[in-house]
């Protein structure tokens, strides 16, 4: 059973650059592609992106470049960064595999980080 | 982007009740529907992808049918533990796209 395992900094400054990771557990993660999804308090979902090791990632345009995904197979792990923060970037962010047919099939409990000064 | 648009927003039902709740795609996403299931303070679950395939260990009171366009979301007898609110998500074309979502409230 694949395990998923968001960490990384609760609170961060306006301005300043998230930093987010996903341990995977209990499967490779050479073996399918990682999305991560946040969830702003209230809202719905929104895609970030995803990423597969051996490729490079695909990004909603609606981050205007300031995101980055990154894989690091040695840890097994998943990384977001989210740069420019701002109080509009508060949300829950979640880490996902993606299934043959793009869709979240295993999630990660998802961690909540709160842009403010 | 692809926009998906669902309703109703909210309902409301009672235990036993059969329930659909419908999402339009602003343009087609051939099979890639997906249905999520949320519960307060929890992470999305998968119910349903590929417009009517049950994910592992969803009970079958949960179906999904439409084509294209337009999709359904059915649970044929409400079980207290459905209350939740439901987004369908097209993972067609990047970006990915979701529903605003439904919430399912007891009446």
């Amino acid at each position: 059973q694949v395990d998923l395992q968001e960490s990384g900094p609760g609170l961060v400054k306006p301005s300043e650059t998230l930093s987010l990771s996903c341990t995977v557990s209990g499967g490779s993660i050479t073996s399918s592609y990682w999305s991560w999804i946040r969830q702003a308090p209230g809202k719905g979902l929104e895609w970030i992106g995803y990423i597969y090791y051996t490729r490079s990632a695909t990004y909603n345009p609606s981050l205007r470049g300031r995101v980055t995904l990154s894989i690091d197979t040695s840890k097994n792990q998943v990384s977001l960064i989210l740069t420019s923060v701002t109080a509009a970037d508060t949300a829950v962010y979640y880490c996902t595999r993606l299934n043959d047919f793009w869709t979240g099939d295993h999630w990660g409990q998802g961690t909540l980080v709160t842009v403010s000064s | 982007d692809i926009q998906m648009t669902q309703s109703p927003s909210s309902l409301s039902a009672s235990v036993g009740d059969r329930v659909t709740i419908t999402c339009r795609a602003s343009q087609t996403v051939h099979n890639y529907l997906s249905w999520f299931q949320q519960k307060p303070g929890r992470a999305p679950e998968l119910l349903i992808y590929n417009i009517y395939t049950l994910q592992s260990g969803v009970p079958s009171r949960f179906s999904g049918s439409g084509t294209g366009t337009d999709f359904i979301l059915t649970i044929s007898s409400l079980q207290p533990e459905d209350f939740a609110t439901y987004y369908c998500q097209q993972s067609y074309s990047t970006p990915y796209t979701f529903g605003q979502g439904t919430n399912l409230e007891t009446k």
